[in-house]
């Protein structure tokens, strides 16, 4: 979805460097999500935020961080790069006004690969 | 961890209707059930939401038993463009994230 953005779409590391990955969204939402999903495997929630001063960790948030800034943008960052955080990662934002009707839409995603 | 249950994999040829069923064994009483698509190397996308009984929209059809313990996504006359993981997903309390499992693979064959 184009009001769902995320940079950098694609990106190459090295352990043990510090990487953020940033997402953006026009769509007014209140709710920004992160999750990283690895081949063959279903999506796995990292951290969430309801609102600017909302931060929750998700399943699997061992090594990753957030910041909200704004409304409109979530980043994610890996303060020390590791092999295994070698996946795709997805950004997606959610309108609290549908209620339990809530529907999620998602960025295309950034492919991050650690050496 | 996930709260529903969908087989990993389906396979299905060209122009036959397909059907992927979900248990939700233990929905709660204001959950929504919902499914997302998703193609290879894009984010999902949501498909169709429903409560209880039939709900049609212009790509899928949702059936949903009266005990809610189930759930059938139905595709009719797929195309290989089909091809995709499909999520079943139970969409609760405001407070609570939604939980994507691995999905169901389906394959459309020419």
């Amino acid at each position: 979805d184009a009001d769902v953005t995320q940079t950098p779409r694609n990106r190459i590391t090295k352990t043990g460097k510090r990487i953020m990955l940033e997402c953006s969204q026009t769509k007014g939402h209140d709710r920004m999500y992160w999750y990283r999903q690895d081949p063959g495997l279903g999506l796995r929630l990292i951290y969430y935020s309801f609102d600017v001063k909302d931060i929750n960790k998700g399943e699997i948030s061992d090594g990753y961080s957030v910041s909200r800034q704004a409304q409109a943008k979530f980043s994610l960052s890996l303060e020390s790069a590791i092999p295994n955080q070698t996946a795709l990662y997805f950004c997606a934002t959610s309108d609290t006004q549908r209620g339990a009707q809530e529907t999620q839409y998602f960025g295309p995603g950034t492919r991050l690969l650690v050496l | 961890l996930a709260k529903t249950t969908q087989p990993i994999s389906m396979d299905s040829y060209e122009g036959q209707e397909v059907n992927i069923t979900c248990s939700h064994n233990n929905i709660a009483t204001n959950d929504y059930i919902t499914w997302y698509q998703q193609f290879p190397s894009q984010g999902p996308r949501f498909i169709i939401q429903g409560y209880k009984t039939k709900v049609t929209n212009e790509v899928a059809s949702l059936f949903i038993p009266a005990d809610r313990k189930s759930s059938t996504l139905s595709l009719p006359r797929v195309s290989l463009s089909d091809t995709a993981v499909y999520y079943c997903l139970e969409r609760g309390s405001g407070n609570t994230p939604l939980v994507f499992g691995k999905g169901t693979r389906l394959s459309v064959i020419a």
